[in-house]
């Protein structure tokens, strides 16, 4: 079955750089959401997407910002990296239940983009 | 907002004996609750939920409980196995389109 796929799985940067991460959620899930998991820290919530549109914003930074294709690919960019941006970055997707647009669904992570600032 | 509590951190049993894991949570208007197994480098990856009209659900050697009075929820590891050494994740989920994780119970089996 197709899972959630990102890119790239690795990516160096020099702080002040710009990255930019990728999201293929699974077919006919129509909410996208992104994390960001410091070493030995849970993930932490930074935004999600629900049919194309910004559904939630978690503790997302300014310098950071996220964006849902027609194809409902996801792409994550982060601008003037810092040395805390080190992390890795999970993309999930879900299918959200339409009855009362309630999202009481499984989250299907992807493996992972691991960023490494310098 | 939510906010989910996790403990214990770190969890060290035997093989063969039980780890039960705790979360609480502050949003009363929480309805769903799934746990979420990650191991090292690895994502994470459901394995059990429980919804807000379920005091208890079991797969298999895992068990999770519910109580909404006390918004409290419990996961129950029996017959442990070294392969169930990991970082377990509670979350909750109030509506909206997030779910908040609690910070996680490294669970190491001793063989």
């Amino acid at each position: 079955a197709a899972g959630v796929i990102q890119s790239p799985r690795h990516l160096i940067k020099e702080k002040r750089e710009t990255a930019t991460l990728k999201c293929y959620p699974i077919p006919r899930h129509d909410t996208v959401y992104w994390y960001q998991q410091g070493p030995g820290q849970d993930p932490q919530f930074l935004i999600s997407f629900y049919e194309k549109m910004q559904s939630d914003k978690g503790s997302i930074p300014d310098r950071f910002s996220a964006q849902q294709f027609s194809d409902y690919h996801s792409e994550l960019n982060m601008s003037s990296l810092e040395l805390g941006d080190s992390a890795l970055y999970f993309c999930a997707s879900s299918l959200t239940e339409l009855a009362g647009a309630s999202n009481t669904g499984e989250l299907f992570f992807g493996e992972g983009s691991r960023l490494t600032v310098l | 907002g939510e906010n989910v509590e996790q403990h214990p951190s770190t969890l060290s049993v035997q093989e063969g004996d039980s780890a039960v894991i705790k979360c609480t949570y502050s949003d009363s208007a929480s309805n769903y609750f799934p746990w979420y197994k990650q191991e090292l480098g690895k994502r994470p990856q459901l394995i059990i939920d429980i919804r807000s009209n379920v005091g208890e659900k079991k797969d298999q050697r895992i068990a999770v409980t519910l109580n909404k009075t006390a918004k409290h929820f419990s996961l129950h590891i029996t017959e442990t196995q070294p392969e169930d050494s990991a970082v377990y994740f509670c979350a909750g989920y109030t509506g909206g389109f997030k779910t908040i994780f609690g910070a996680g119970t490294r669970l190491f089996v001793k063989a």
